[in-house]
């Protein structure tokens, strides 16, 4: 399975909005809701941000949110804050054939 | 307070083996099914290798089958990836990570392996 596209790099100001998008294939983000988003600071572990397209994990901040429309996710971040500048990974479940995981390629996003 | 702690990495030459640890505290580990991920030096992340919380069900990526093999201790609370046959590509931080819901929820640390002569 090839790698997810995201975009490399995405900014925005404190207190904006900004989107990051997610494009699969219909064997992967168009056929399953099992996209997750992964916040990754430098050196750091990923972090789960997102599950099963839109759904958050107790203690992230409702400011994350996540959607889907075809073959393409995308997750918001809304009331940017200094502290979420970090790498930004989507992930799908891209099994039809045999149990596989493919994730994209990250998304640098920089607080100005 | 959930914790999983890799251990093993380090330098090995190509061709060679190298087996990974991770200890897990903090959850029911024996109720997980549990994942390895790698991440190769200023690269995205990749899904190499699936196991169930009972071992009856294994999966892996093309890029490492038939070389890595995952196993686990339940008793022990343990996650091990042996790899064999390392190659120059196999470089990256390898990653534990617990998951459920259909997402990697819980993340170690990260164990840096390096191949090279």
């Amino acid at each position: 399975q090839s790698a997810l596209t995201q975009p490399a790099s995405v900014s925005g100001s404190p207190g904006q909005s900004i989107t990051i998008s997610c494009t699969g294939t219909s064997s992967d983000v168009g056929s399953y809701d099992l996209v997750s988003w992964y916040q990754q600071h430098p050196g750091k572990a990923p972090k789960l941000m997102i599950y099963e397209v839109s759904k958050r994990p107790s203690g992230v901040s409702n400011r994350f949110s996540g959607s889907k429309s075809g073959n393409t996710a995308s997750l918001t971040i809304s009331g940017l804050q200094a502290e979420d500048e970090a790498d930004y990974y989507c992930c799908s479940y891209a099994g039809s054939n045999t149990f596989d995981w493919v994730f994209g390629g990250g998304t640098k996003l920089t607080v100005l | 307070e959930v914790q999983l702690v890799e251990s093993g990495g380090g330098l090995v030459q190509p061709g060679g083996s190298l087996r990974l640890s991770c200890v897990a505290s903090g959850f029911t580990f024996s109720t997980y099914s549990m994942n390895w991920v790698r991440q190769a030096p200023g690269k995205g992340l990749e899904w190499i290798s699936y196991i169930s919380h009972s071992s009856v069900t294994i999966f892996y990526a093309e890029s490492v089958k038939g070389r890595f093999t995952i196993s686990r201790d339940n008793a022990k609370n343990s996650l091990y990836l042996q790899m064999n046959s390392l190659r120059d590509e196999d470089t990256a931080v390898y990653y534990c990570a617990g998951d459920s819901n259909w997402s990697f929820d819980h993340w170690g640390q990260g164990s840096l392996v390096t191949v090279s002569s």
